[in-house]
């Protein structure tokens, strides 16, 4: 069984350009979440997917933003990019009955 | 607001001794607490989870044990191998949310 898929595994963006990750979950899994990794900051949640509903959101700007697509699919988005936004973004998927979250590898964004 | 503390943030250890990472979680709704251990460069993996009508949890050399009055749990690795060394994050999370809230994180470094 193929684990969570996110592409691409590196960007480099300039400020106030705009990005787009994706992230395929594991075959069956509805749920995706998105978490963003920083030294400072740790992992801090986003917003998760379910059926291509948003049913959680962190306290992120509005300038992050996500969707999830009919086969689970999930992209987000962040527009404006700042320098802060450097960061590691994971997605992890779970079934809706699992428990366990699994992650991805992560895409890691830089901000220059 | 939710939070999650975790402590220390850096462990040194020799090999073969014991290490004991603690969380402390706010929101007593909390019933479901996963570790997390992520290798440099790699995704977090879960290496043992709790809920919360259970007190204790061993996999082999890895425990996890549940104060729910005290809204404290803690990681317990016995014996300890070099290929433990690791960033290890707790999480907690209630059932109606899939909001991982996580700990900032225990670098432990298991000496030869």
């Amino acid at each position: 069984k193929a684990g969570v898929t996110q592409t691409p595994r590196y960007l480099i963006k300039t400020r106030g350009q705009q990005v787009t990750l994706s992230c395929s979950p594991i075959s069956g899994h509805r749920s995706v979440s998105w978490y963003q990794q920083t030294p400072g900051q740790g992992l801090q949640f986003l917003f998760e997917y379910f059926s291509e509903t948003q049913r959680n959101k962190g306290n992120f700007p509005g300038r992050f933003s996500g969707r999830q697509f009919s086969n689970s699919r999930s992209e987000m988005n962040v527009s404006t990019l700042e320098l802060g936004d450097s960061a590691l973004y994971l997605c992890a998927s779970r079934s809706n009955s699992n428990t366990e979250a699994f992650f991805g590898q992560g895409t890691r964004l830089t901000v220059v | 607001g939710e939070n999650v503390e975790q402590h220390p943030s850096t462990l040194s250890v020799q090999e073969g001794d014991s290490a004991v990472i603690k969380c402390t979680y706010s929101d007593s709704a909390s019933n479901y607490f996963p570790w997390y251990k992520q290798e440099l460069g790699k995704r977090p993996q879960l290496i043992i989870d709790i809920r919360s009508n259970v007190g204790e949890k061993k996999d082999q050399r890895i425990a996890v044990t549940l104060n729910k009055t005290a809204k404290h749990f803690s990681l317990h690795i016995t014996e300890t191998q070099p290929e433990d060394s690791a960033v290890y994050f707790c999480a907690a999370r209630m059932d109606s949310s899939y909001k991982l809230i996580f700990g900032s994180g225990t670098r432990l470094l298991v000496r030869p």
